[in-house]
């Protein structure tokens, strides 16, 4: 089935410092990709998708796009608040219309 | 709010034991799907019902089970507790549980087994 891999974490970074985690994939054809953000304390909420080969996703300042030819999904942002704070995760469905499966997640913490 | 409810938030048991966590899908979703996340193990998934049908299981021991109920709700069993099953189970819901769907979570039930 499909895999993900992403940056292990955590990262710390300066608010209004660039942010880039890195996620790359395995897959049987073009799987929908999509990012999910934990919030402490929260479940998972969607923060981006993207449903086909040069698609942008793009929400709350962040973006990722669907590269396929170096099978990438890295999630960026130009300017991080101490907000952002949270655990990402980058996943796929496993195969077909199957249920996603995740990255380990990466823990991001900004400070002001 | 995701509009999926989970119950209870907290649950505090002993090892041996068995143990129901319920799950309210958000209002016109017919897929549920049930996660475990650890330290260790990140987030796994465990099953997925489609109104009221078992669609696809995955890493889910065979102590534990699940159903989805006429009115869309779902319950995730979970027997014969160990200390490793101590972790936080969360409960997503989907429009109709296709890979392109969007999975609205909930805020999860944490379980602690002592």
């Amino acid at each position: 089935g499909n895999s993900v891999t992403q940056m292990e974490g955590p990262v710390t970074l300066s608010e209004e410092a660039f942010l880039t985690i890195n996620c790359t994939y395995t897959a049987t054809g073009y799987p929908s990709l999509f990012w999910y953000v934990q919030y402490p304390g929260e479940g998972l909420q969607l923060l981006l998708k993207a449903t086909k080969a040069d698609d942008k996703g793009s929400n709350k300042g962040f973006e990722a796009t669907y590269r396929k030819e170096t099978t990438s999904f890295h999630l960026e942002k130009g300017s991080v608040q101490v907000s952002d704070s949270a655990v990402y995760f980058c996943a796929l469905p496993y195969s077909g219309n199957t249920p996603l499966v995740f990255g380990k997640g990466t823990r991001l913490s900004v400070i002001a | 709010d995701s509009g999926v409810t989970q119950t209870p938030k907290h649950l505090i048991t002993a090892t041996g034991q068995r143990v129901t966590l319920r799950c309210s899908p958000r209002s016109g979703d017919l897929s549920v799907y049930w996660y475990q996340q650890s330290l260790d193990q990140g987030l796994q998934f465990l099953i997925q019902y489609y109104n009221g049908e078992e669609r696809a299981k995955g890493n889910i021991l065979e102590r534990f089970s699940a159903q989805q109920f006429p009115d869309l709700h779902s319950e995730l069993n979970l027997s014969s507790l160990e200390l490793g099953d101590s972790a936080l189970y969360f409960c997503a819901s989907s429009v109709v549980g296709t890979g392109r769907d969007i999975q609205y979570f909930g805020a999860g039930t944490r379980l602690s087994v002592l």
